[in-house]
């Protein structure tokens, strides 16, 4: 099956800097990649996908790219701000959505 | 959030106790989904199902089980609780690309 790692699992950053949380992933079939945030005290919340036709998609401050090639997925998120501070996910999946195989996450720290 | 409620959010239970977390989602999607959450170790998929009639063994299926009861409720039974059982757990909803996870409840089991 799919193995999705995540590096790194702590990361704190000075507000204002930017952040970079990289996956790998295993299984060439995969072609979607959400990221997921989660606040404490609440369950994961998809904030940027991307699909493996596209190389590159970018949402205001956030952006994930995706290099199929060397199978391996970034989130990138500009300008940080103290609400950014929460635990991020990658995952890998199919379009048919079957299984869905989460990174083992990263606590983003973002320091006033 | 409010699409995809868990019940109960919290929960203590003894080693050897039957333990039911129910799941029910608002969004009419077919799919639906049992995580198991654990420092570190991020999400490990339990069981899903694409329909009523349909219910699937994920990563770490074993002691644990699931009903279907409605294509807006799925319910997690663990038979006989075990202090490695005790985690955080998600219901997570999907229209075949997107998840929706519900807030999760956290069980202790002693």
């Amino acid at each position: 099956g799919e193995n999705v790692e995540q590096h790194p699992s702590t990361l704190s950053v000075q507000e204002g800097d930017s952040a970079v949380i990289k996956c790998t992933y295993s299984d060439s079939a995969s072609n979607y990649f959400p990221w997921y945030k989660q606040e404490l005290g609440k369950g994961p919340q998809l904030i940027i996908d991307i699909r493996s036709n596209v190389g590159e998609k970018k949402d205001q401050r956030i952006a994930v790219t995706l290099n199929k090639t060397a199978k391996h997925f970034s989130l990138h998120i500009t300008e940080t701000q103290p609400e950014d501070s929460a635990v991020y996910f990658c995952a890998a999946s199919t379009y048919a959505g079957n299984q869905f195989y989460f990174g083992t996450g990263t606590s983003l720290t973002v320091i006033p | 959030d409010a699409d995809v409620t868990q019940t109960p959010r919290n929960r203590i239970t003894k080693t050897g106790k039957r333990i039911m977390l129910e799941c029910s989602q608002t969004k009419g999607h077919d799919r639906m989904y049992w995580y198991r959450q654990d420092p570190g170790l991020g999400l490990q998929l339990i069981y899903y199902s694409f329909d009523v009639k349909d219910i699937n063994k994920g990563e770490i299926s074993d002691g644990y089980s699931v009903s279907r009861q409605a294509q807006a409720k799925f319910s997690l039974s663990l038979e006989s609780a075990i202090p490695n059982q005790t985690a955080l757990y998600f219901c997570a909803t999907s229209n075949s690309i997107t998840q929706y996870f519900g807030p999760g409840t956290r069980l202790t089991v002693l």
